[in-house]
């Protein structure tokens, strides 16, 4: 079935750095890719949609600046997050968006703590 | 778009009980309710879905149920266990986001 790769899995960075997220459609192309925000136990939260080739469609309230989205490829979509700050500490997670054949296809989410 | 509501946003049950989750929607045309079960720092996970043709359809301890009349699909747990506990979601497929979810906790 479809498989999103999301990498890396955890990482910690120092306030001020910037951090780089990877989603990657390994036997599928994804022309569009939704990246969620996710605190413990609370809902995914749509941050932004990318689209290869075009711009991205930020969600109300997420600043473009902060949070890059990239669509380099028909497989491969990335979140930077820009002069990360302790409040970007959260689960972040990718997903291919539902087809006539199958569901949402999420990738195995990354967490960011920045210290 | 179609306006989904989840009920109850947090639930515990006792290890064995049975829990219920529901959701309702507003579209009429809609015909796919899928369920999503997402662990603590994991990835969702699809664990059981139903076409508008169907009324029910069960999956060992999981079952989903259709009301179209009413507009609304539940999800069943039966003789919940520990690993039970998760958040629970009822995306739409035409819409990409997720709404409350419901935490689930299942007390051993």
């Amino acid at each position: 079935g479809a498989v999103v790769s999301q990498h890396p899995s955890r990482v910690i960075c120092k306030s001020g750095t910037s951090v780089k997220i990877e989603c990657r459609s390994l036997d599928f192309q994804a022309t569009t890719m939704f990246w969620y925000r996710q605190f413990p136990k609370q809902s995914l939260m749509l941050m932004a949609t990318s689209n290869e080739g075009s711009k991205a469609t930020y969600e109300q309230g997420v600043e473009k600046d902060k949070f890059l989205i990239n669509h380099a490829s028909l497989t491969l979509s990335t979140l930077t997050v820009t002069s990360a700050h302790p409040e970007d500490s959260s689960f972040y997670i990718c997903s291919a968006p539902p087809t006539g054949e199958r569901g949402y296809t999420f990738g195995s989410g990354t967490r960011l703590t920045v210290v | 778009g179609e306006n989904v509501e989840q009920h109850p946003s947090t639930l515990s049950v006792q290890e064995g009980d049975s829990a219920v989750i529901k959701c309702t929607y507003s579209d009429s045309a809609s015909n796919y309710f899928p369920w999503y079960k997402q662990e603590l720092g994991k990835r969702p996970q699809l664990i059981i879905d139903i076409r508008s043709n169907v009324g029910e359809k069960k999956d060992q301890r999981i079952a989903v149920t259709l009301n179209k009349t009413a507009k609304h699909f539940s999800l069943h747990i039966t003789e919940t266990q520990p690993e039970d506990s998760a958040v629970y979601f009822c995306p739409r497929r035409n819409q990409f986001y997720f709404g409350t979810g419901t935490s689930l906790t299942v007390i051993p």
